[in-house]
């Protein structure tokens, strides 16, 4: 059965560094997201991605914030200069449709020290 | 803004019982989604609720939504173990907005 990946599991980084966090959709959705769980609560939105370009972004989603798909497979969330409130785990998750049932990938697991 | 609240948050529960996850959220929308995480673990999808009057039935969970209400349920039927998880509700928002809105989840703990 398709399903979503992300790499890495787990990365540490040190704050004000800059991180990648990358994922392959399953190959025939064309909605893709981002969202993040800080250990213990809630998911939180991020950002939705369609047609190269973002259609929606939540408050989190500041300038220190980036997302592209650089290919035909991967989609990539950039954090350009990291806090220590960055430290979650992001999902990446995609869909068929927009209203579409969303299928969410393992998860990255962000430490930032 | 929209808000989405579960309750209970927690719940401890013998197995063999009955139990109802309630979700309650604030603005309109038709479409609702419950996901299971497991510890450690990513979200996995359990039902699509498009519709007022949706009902989706899956071994021993059955879920329903009201829109008119701004209510969803999911019910947990003689509870096994393996049941044991976090549960979360997300909404997303007529109009087509894209993110969903999650719940706080309802922590669920099914003892022997």
């Amino acid at each position: 059965e398709p399903e979503v990946t992300q790499t890495p599991s787990h990365q540490v980084t040190q704050m004000g560094q800059e991180v990648i966090l990358r994922c392959v959709p399953i190959s025939n959705h064309l909605y893709f997201y981002w969202y993040r769980q800080i250990l213990g609560q809630k998911v939180e939105f991020l950002v939705s991605f369609y047609n190269n370009e973002i259609s929606e972004k939540s408050e989190i989603f500041d300038d220190q914030f980036s997302v592209e798909r650089p290919d035909g497979s991967n989609f990539t969330l950039k954090i350009r200069s990291t806090k220590l409130e960055d430290s979650a785990m992001y999902f990446c998750a995609s869909s068929v449709t927009r209203a579409g049932e969303q299928f969410f990938g393992p998860g990255t697991r962000l430490t930032v020290l | 803004e929209l808000k989405v609240e579960q309750n209970p948050l927690f719940l401890s529960m013998q197995e063999g019982k009955n139990y109802t996850i309630y979700c309650n959220y604030s603005t309109t929308s038709d479409r609702l989604y419950w996901y299971r995480q497991d510890p450690g673990k990513s979200l996995e999808s359990l039902f699509v609720l498009l519709s007022n009057g949706a009902v989706k039935q899956e071994g021993r969970l059955m879920a329903s939504l009201d829109t008119k209400a701004r209510l969803s349920t999911l019910h947990i039927t003689a509870a096994v173990h393996d049941l044991s998880a976090t549960y979360f509700c997300a909404v997303d928002k007529r109009g087509g907005a894209d993110g969903l809105t999650f719940g706080k989840g309802t922590h669920l703990i099914i003892q022997p």
